[in-house]
């Protein structure tokens, strides 16, 4: 059965950081590309990072480049969303997805965790 | 910069086929592109239910069932989803979503089931 858990969200002043963690199972992680989608309170879906199963590549919405960093360890089985610099507007529900292949090609997120929470206020 | 538009609410009585649309900004054809739903209950992550290029190029998810499909109206510029033989526990929200470049979600529909 396939599982995402993610988890190290919380509560940090604007200006923080956070590292969220995703941990997978039930699914040959190395094989899938894995994704962050986040979802403010009350509001629709956005998405957030992406990267491919073996990690040599990224991607970033323009709304998080250059102060969030996706990473994997396929050893481990978990995916991470380093995020630095927060914003109030950063304040989501965060979920880790994963994709039906190793790649960032356009496909599905064909599975999603429950999410963890990220609150950014002072 | 590509834009989804979604209606915020939809509603429909038991045993109607709904008709959830997505509306593609002028920018992008919605004849390029597959198109990807999801439905989200409260408190719950988003499902993936299916995706719809053209009728000989669409997926269900795993365990989705058949009383939901997708097409397009290439006139209007849309996506649609159906949603036959209505059942309350149909009841949630529904976005879609493409990938010009970077991925992109329309701002959600929230079905009512009368």
């Amino acid at each position: 059965e396939v599982q995402l858990l993610e988890s190290g969200g919380g509560l940090v002043q604007p200006g923080g950081s956070l590292r969220l963690s995703c941990a997978a199972s039930g699914f040959t992680f190395s094989n899938h590309a894995m994704t962050w989608v986040r979802q403010a309170p009350g509001k629709g879906l956005e998405w957030v990072s992406a990267i491919s199963g073996s990690g040599d590549r990224t991607y970033y919405a323009n709304s998080v480049q250059g102060r969030f960093t996706i990473s994997r360890d396929n050893f481990g089985k978990t995916l991470y969303l380093q995020m630095n610099s927060l914003r109030a507007e950063d304040t989501a529900i965060y979920y880790c997805a994963k994709l039906p292949g190793i790649s960032m090609v356009v496909s599905p997120f064909d599975f999603w965790g429950q999410g963890t929470l990220v609150t950014i206020s002072s | 910069q590509p834009v989804l538009t979604q209606p915020p609410s939809s509603s429909a009585s038991p045993g109607d086929t709904a008709r959830l649309t997505c509306i593609l900004s002028s920018d992008i054809n919605v004849g390029h592109y597959k198109i990807y739903w999801y439905q989200q209950k409260p408190g719950s992550p988003p499902r993936y239910l299916l995706y719809y290029f053209s009728d000989s190029d669409k997926g269900l998810g795993s365990g989705v069932p058949s009383r939901f499909s997708g097409s397009k109206d290439a006139s209007a510029n849309t996506a649609i989803l159906l949603i036959s033989g209505l059942q309350s526990e149909d009841e949630a929200d529904y976005y879609c979503m493409i990938w010009p470049s970077n991925v992109l979600f329309g701002g959600g529909t929230k079905l009512t089931v009368l």
